[in-house]
């Protein structure tokens, strides 16, 4: 079954930058997705497809996704940014792959 | 605006059934492959099921596969997740999703909690 790996904590200054990296076997060939959980919230998506945005979504918010690491990068980190951050993929035989998780605190 | 809301979470013993809705609005329901996706507590995400539009095709995951099974009502806009022979280690919160052709989830609902104790 494919496999994801995430950092478990990442921590931040406000307004400096945090980087989420998600780690696979040649992650780079398949679509990333990024979702961010508040505590007691649902899920929601971030950046899709390596490094969309949905709508409503910051800009401070990006994606990039090459080799074997995708990386969600936020800028100017803000307090409501703290939550944790899950990675996505689709694959065709373990069908939605989840990454493990990374929690990021804001300093 | 699009919203999913899920019911029919509660608590149940080991070796019981329970079955969870999904109730869709705002979009073309037909049009979409769903899922359900759990989160155990204090853990992380894990992908249970999801369906085709039409429902021709369904897969599960390995963990409950045999034990859960998925169907939909497109005349109502509900999604369901029969469990059955449920196991501790299902306790869970359950969230349905639209699923954008095997690609990301977007959105998902509020979640229910399913508690497997004796």
């Amino acid at each position: 079954s494919y496999v994801l790996t995430q950092p478990p904590s990442v921590s931040v200054a406000p307004g400096q930058t945090a980087s989420i990296t998600c780690g696979g076997d040649n992650v780079g060939s398949k679509s990333v997705h990024w979702y961010q959980q508040r505590p007691g919230q649902a899920p929601v998506v971030v950046v899709y497809d390596d490094s969309d945005r949905p709508s409503g979504i910051p800009e401070r918010f990006s994606g990039s996704n090459s080799g074997n690491t995708a990386t969600l990068t936020i800028s100017r980190v803000e307090a409501g940014d703290e939550a944790d951050y899950y990675c996505q993929v689709w694959d065709s035989l373990s069908d939605h792959v989840f990454g493990p998780g990374t929690k990021v605190t804001v300093l | 605006q699009v919203q999913l809301v899920e019911s029919g979470g509660g608590l149940v013993k080991p070796g019981g059934s329970l079955r969870l809705s999904c109730a869709a609005s705002g979009f073309t329901f037909s049009d979409y492959f769903m899922s359900w996706i759990r989160q155990a507590p204090g853990k992380g995400l894990e992908w249970v099921s999801y369906i085709s539009g039409r429902g021709p095709t369904i897969k599960y995951a390995d963990s409950v596969k045999g034990r859960f099974t998925i169907s939909r009502d497109n005349t109502k806009n509900a999604l369901y997740l029969q469990m059955s022979s449920l196991r501790p280690e299902d306790t869970a919160v359950y969230y349905c999703a639209r699923d954008q052709d095997n690609s990301w989830l977007d959105p998902w609902g509020q979640g229910t909690l399913v508690t497997v104790s004796s």
